[in-house]
């Protein structure tokens, strides 16, 4: 596609209930970043998929998430048992290369999750 | 400890004139830096990188600079307009495989 796409766009979900964010990115990208953004926060590192290596979990915040991606194509990232502190904007970005250091990240317009 | 800080008070000024804003960060030695611009309700897009032996990059009316013995990069508009009006962030290569954020500053540019 012309740009990632992120799916929903919205998800109110209930306590303790798990949800599941979807990511496409952009064809041929193939780094792979998810990031979390608190309402008036930076960025914050989450997961990096990068071609067929190993990811880089090293941001996930607990072991509630978990995150995968299939070949160099989509990617969803899992939360279970979700709390309240997990109401964010999840962002998904890709890159041609890694890390994108020529090109940047396109990201994605993201899912907002809100846990009640 | 590792930061990077970019001044949290919003940034107002008037249209036509340059606005500056500022990327410190402490602790690093990226070998590189990146500027993105992020709207309301939208995922960042990326402007400029600038790499740690070039001084300074332009791309219209945008301007990066990168003092790596100050540990800061500085983002200039020139010739300022409110559609310029966006949330700045600024983003390091910090070792790890993937950017780390910087939490942004929010420019505001009055007509």
């Amino acid at each position: 596609g012309a740009g990632v796409s992120q799916s929903p766009s919205n998800k109110v979900t209930e306590k303790g209930k798990d949800v599941e964010l979807r990511c496409d990115p952009i064809s041929g990208h193939t780094a792979l970043y998810w990031y979390r953004q608190r309402l008036g926060q930076g960025l914050e590192f989450l997961i990096y998929f990068q071609g067929n290596s190993a990811p880089d979990k090293s941001g996930l915040p607990s072991d509630r998430f978990s995150a995968e991606r299939t070949g160099e194509s989509v990617s969803t990232l899992t939360i279970q048992r979700t709390q309240q502190e997990d109401s964010a904007v999840y962002l998904c970005a890709s890159s041609s290369k890694d890390p994108g250091d020529l090109y940047g990240y396109t990201f994605g317009s993201g899912t907002r999750l809100t846990v009640v | 400890s590792q930061k990077i800080e970019q001044n949290s008070e919003a940034l107002n000024i008037q249209e036509g004139k340059t606005a500056t804003l500022t990327c410190n960060y402490t602790n690093y030695s990226p070998a590189y830096l990146q500027w993105y611009r992020q709207d309301p309700g939208r995922g960042p897009v990326f402007l400029l990188l600038i790499r740690e032996n070039e001084k300074e990059k332009r791309k219209e009316r945008l301007k990066v600079t990168f003092d790596t013995t100050l540990k800061q990069s500085l983002f200039h508009i020139t010739a300022s307009q409110p559609a310029d009006s966006a949330t700045y962030l600024c983003a390091l290569d910090t070792g790890r495989r993937a950017l780390t954020f910087g939490s942004g500053t929010r420019l505001q540019v009055q007509p």
